[in-house]
This record gives structure tokens, C-alpha cells and sequence, in this order.
């Protein structure tokens, strides 16, 4: 099966400027995941989405980051205004987890090739 | 809060010696372990998770809850097993589940 698509997959931007992400995960996967790889760290979950509703994004800057998975299926994660501490690579993610209350049982997540972002 | 601590940044052995891998965590709740790997020019993928109790590629990882760790281990490493080793611990927040990641170790595998 195809993996988790994402574009663009270098971006090279200036302070200030805004720029955006696409993710596509993988077909029938409901869970998706946004994560901020900066460089000699481990990823960093910044937004969760179950079909296209919102299941955590207690770590997404708000000020400046949005996320949005309108259809449940593709998602575009955006930076507005960028600053230079958001150079970064930003990977996505999908897994078939149906979360179920009190419970859930872990499905694998499959992890797409990242965009690196270099703010200037 | 969930922590996971992998101390070594860089570690290197030769081609058939054994290797070990350090991650240690802190959690309150029931842990839910897992070993993620990236080889060079390849997607972030799961290696091996505690619950399953299995040997992938010939690591095995042993949770000790007495010493919170969760190393990775494989008795005679090889060339290809050279790549960035990502513990990740799994753990709930609100509604929901999530992971989260150690800075990673890099190994490499000399000949």
C-alpha cells in the first residue's frame, strides 16, 4: 500500500512569512498526526486528529501554528508568522486507531518523509 | 510528567560485537513502550514494542518497571543495524493517546 505523503518536502522561508504543509496519510487510516522534529531532538507531537475532529493539541503554538483535516482525510498544517525557532522538520503521521473510551488498543503509526523548514 | 531519557546521543561498536541502547521513562500510569528506528534516508518505523514481547531484526527490549528502562539490545550487531534509535513511550493525555519521543541515539557499526 502507499504510505503517508507529504509535500513539500524542503521549504526554505524568511522570518515573518507564512508557509504551509500537506500531509496525506495512509487510505482508511482515521488518526493523523502532526509532529516538530528540531534538529537533535526526538518528535514532538504538536496536533492529533480522529477523522477531522481535534483529539489533542495541547502543544501546537496557537498563536502562530493551525491545523485543519476538513474532509478526514488530508491535512494541511500551517505557520503564521514563522519565527526562526520554528525551523524544524515536520513530520506527519497516520495510524488506524479508533479510540475507544476507557480503552484502545494501539495501531501502528506510519510516518511520513517530513518536510524540513528552514526559517531565515 | 511522561519523560523518556535516552543518554547517549552517538554510541559505536564493531561489526559482530553485542550493543545495548539506553532509555529510561517517567510515568505515573501503566507504561506502553516502544523502540522506533530511521535508517538513513528512510521514514521514521516501528522496530519493536514491549507489549509484544518479540525480537525484530534480532533486538529484543526488556521493560523493567523497578528501573523504568526499556534497552534495546541485539547480541551481535551488524553493519545494517546502523541508524537513529527512537524510544517512545505511550501515554494518555485527555481524551486522547499519544507518544511521546527520547532525543534518539545514533548507532553506528563499524566493519
Amino acid at each position: 500500500e502507499a504510505g503517508v505523503a507529504q509535500s513539500p518536502r524542503y521549504k526554505i522561508i524568511e522570518k515573518r512569512q507564512s508557509v504551509a504543509f500537506w500531509c496525506n496519510p495512509i487510505s482508511g487510516h482515521a488518526t493523523l498526526y502532526w509532529y516538530q522534529q528540531i534538529l537533535g531532538q526526538g518528535p514532538k507531537l504538536l496536533i492529533q486528529f480522529q477523522n477531522n475532529g481535534v483529539v489533542d493539541d495541547s502543544q501546537l503554538p496557537k498563536d502562530r501554528f493551525s491545523a485543519e483535516r476538513l474532509k478526514g482525510v488530508d491535512s494541511t498544517l500551517k505557520i503564521q508568522p514563522a519565527k526562526l525557532e520554528d525551523s524544524a522538520v515536520y513530520l506527519c503521521a497516520s495510524s488506524l486507531d479508533t479510540y475507544v473510551w476507557g480503552g484502545g488498543r494501539y495501531n501502528e503509526q506510519f510516518f511520513g518523509p517530513g518536510t524540513r523548514l528552514t526559517v531565515l | 510528567a511522561q519523560r523518556v531519557t535516552q543518554p547517549e546521543k552517538l554510541l559505536s561498536v564493531f561489526k559482530g560485537a553485542p550493543v545495548e541502547l539506553k532509555c529510561n521513562y517517567s510515568y505515573s500510569g501503566s507504561p506502553e513502550l516502544f523502540w522506533y528506528v530511521q535508517y538513513s534516508r528512510q521514514r521514521l518505523q516501528l522496530l519493536l514494542r514491549h507489549i509484544s514481547r518479540e525480537s525484530i531484526k534480532g533486538f529484543t527490549a526488556d521493560l523493567n518497571k523497578g528501573e523504568t528502562s526499556f534497552h534495546l539490545k541485539k547480541p551481535f550487531a551488524q553493519e545494517e543495524d546502523s541508524a537513529m534509535y527512537y524510544c517512545a513511550l505511550r501515554f494518555r493525555s485527555g481524551s486522547a493517546r499519544q507518544l511521546t519521543f527520547g532525543s534518539g541515539t545514533q548507532l553506528t557499526v563499524l566493519p
